[in-house]
């Protein structure tokens, strides 16, 4: 079982819908938990942080759900250059920083 | 405040030959951390140092691959005797010091083994 698993997509939606993405992850000890956004051929670029009680930032809402090991990313009306890979990204442990990361979801906002 | 610089960006190699890729952190940071991305696959974590210390090579290859982070120069992932399974995109990371900060990513080295 991989440690980080997402749905690769594509999801392919018109301008102004509201998507959601799921990531599941199999470490239960994993400390921190992170939406990364990556472009094409580009790096990776974070997103945002995901907490237990949920943050938002402007159309982008994260949550994580512990018990289930569960973690969504939700964007409400969709633009055009939100067109990316949405990186799902755990940290295992304190004992180390590295990062533990998705294959991605593929979207793409049609006009 | 200039970010994760890397170089080169492109690199061609045949096999057999050696790879160094370099990473020079954002000021300030003394974390540096390299992930390699194959075609299709998501990114893989490698190899965790800071100043002249290896913290975590548990995603290295045990042969071949090798990487330092000197008291002065750029960090430097060395690649020896290369085979075509080692092209991939090569990206480094660079976070502060303390622990649990966020890290920063450079544009990559995209490395192609002929």
């Amino acid at each position: 079982r991989k440690e980080v698993e997402q749905d690769p997509g594509p999801f392919n939606v018109p301008e102004g819908a509201t998507v959601a993405f799921n990531c599941t992850y199999s470490n239960s000890a994993s400390q921190s938990f992170f939406w990364y956004r990556q472009d094409c051929r580009k790096e990776p670029k974070l997103l945002m942080s995901v907490y237990s009680s949920g943050n938002e930032d402007g159309r982008f809402t994260a949550q994580l759900n512990r018990a289930s090991q569960y973690i969504s990313l939700l964007i409400r009306d969709s633009k055009l250059s939100d067109s990316a890979t949405y990186l799902c990204v755990v940290s295992p442990s304190y004992n180390t920083d590295k990062l533990i990361f998705g294959t991605g979801t593929r979207l793409q906002v049609f006009p | 405040n200039a970010g994760v610089m890397q170089n080169p960006r492109h690199l061609v190699r045949r096999r057999g030959q050696e790879a160094r890729l370099r990473c020079s952190p954002m000021k300030g940071h003394s974390h540096v951390y390299w992930y390699r991305q194959l075609p299709e696959e998501g990114l893989k974590f490698m190899v965790y140092l800071q100043k002249e210390n290896i913290i975590d090579e548990s995603g290295m290859p045990k042969e071949r691959f090798s990487a330092e982070f000197p008291k002065e120069g750029p960090s430097i992932l060395r690649i020896q005797q290369v085979v075509r399974g080692d092209s991939a995109a090569y990206f480094c990371a660079s976070s502060p010091d303390g622990p649990r900060n966020t890290q920063y990513f450079g544009p990559g080295t995209r490395l192609t083994v002929l």
